[in-house]
């Protein structure tokens, strides 16, 4: 049973551009929701987190939204840059297990 | 700090043999976490320890695979014997708690032919 579910799997912005990535939780007891950043043959590293009494937070370029009567939170990075190309992975978090989205693997071009 | 260290970085070893994989937590950190990546499942969580001790290892496949904290800084997984449906990469992560994220190591990339 998928408990997260991130679109779209794959994204090509042009550099300057916006890059949304979307998910949908099922589980109303998750209690917070981070997003991870991956490079090639690196482990997933935090980007930015919130928790659900909260509708946004900001940091640098990245911005979660977060709708908690739809189950549904995203992404957005502003003024896309080419070294943000990587895989993002959107997650949920109940107690200590924190179960993690497919992934968008995004390609910002020149 | 050096963050979570794994080894090795790449295995290969052929069917039936025992691996092990291994994890060195940050330092101050309590809770240890064991994550398999593959292109068709993803992330999945395997087991997880707090301060040494296992609390859920319900994400461990099969009775092949087994993992142990011996003290508060190291974990080992072993998978024995290993099959090629094994083949994945094998991260571990760290964490001081409930409170924070996880950081987790590069990662042990595991082929089994």
């Amino acid at each position: 049973q998928q408990q997260v579910k991130q679109s779209p799997q794959s994204l090509i912005v042009q550099k300057g551009g916006i890059s949304i990535i979307n998910c949908a939780y099922e589980n109303t007891a998750f209690d917070y929701f981070p997003w991870y950043q991956q490079f090639p043959g690196k482990g997933p590293a935090l980007l930015i987190a919130i928790r659900p009494d909260v509708s946004e937070k900001k940091e640098g370029r990245f911005t979660i939204s977060f709708n908690k009567s739809a189950k549904q939170f995203s992404l957005h990075i502003m003024d896309s840059q080419p070294g943000d190309s990587a895989t993002y992975f959107c997650a949920a978090r109940r107690y200590q297990k924190v179960t993690f989205g497919t992934g968008t693997k995004l390609q910002v071009i020149p | 700090d050096a963050g979570v260290i794994q080894s090795p970085r790449h295995e290969v070893t052929e069917m039936g043999q025992e691996v092990t994989l291994r994890c060195k937590l940050i330092s101050g950190h309590n809770s240890l976490f064991w994550y398999r990546q593959t292109m068709m499942r993803g992330l999945e969580l395997l087991i997880y320890f707090n301060n040494n001790v296992p609390i859920d290892d319900s994400g461990m496949p099969e009775d092949r695979f087994s993992a142990k904290m011996p003290n508060a800084s190291f974990s080992t997984l072993k998978i024995q014997p290993s099959e090629p449906r094994d083949s994945a990469v094998y991260f571990c992560a760290s964490s001081q708690g409930q409170l924070y994220g996880y950081t987790f190591g590069s990662g042990t990339r595991l082929t089994v032919v």
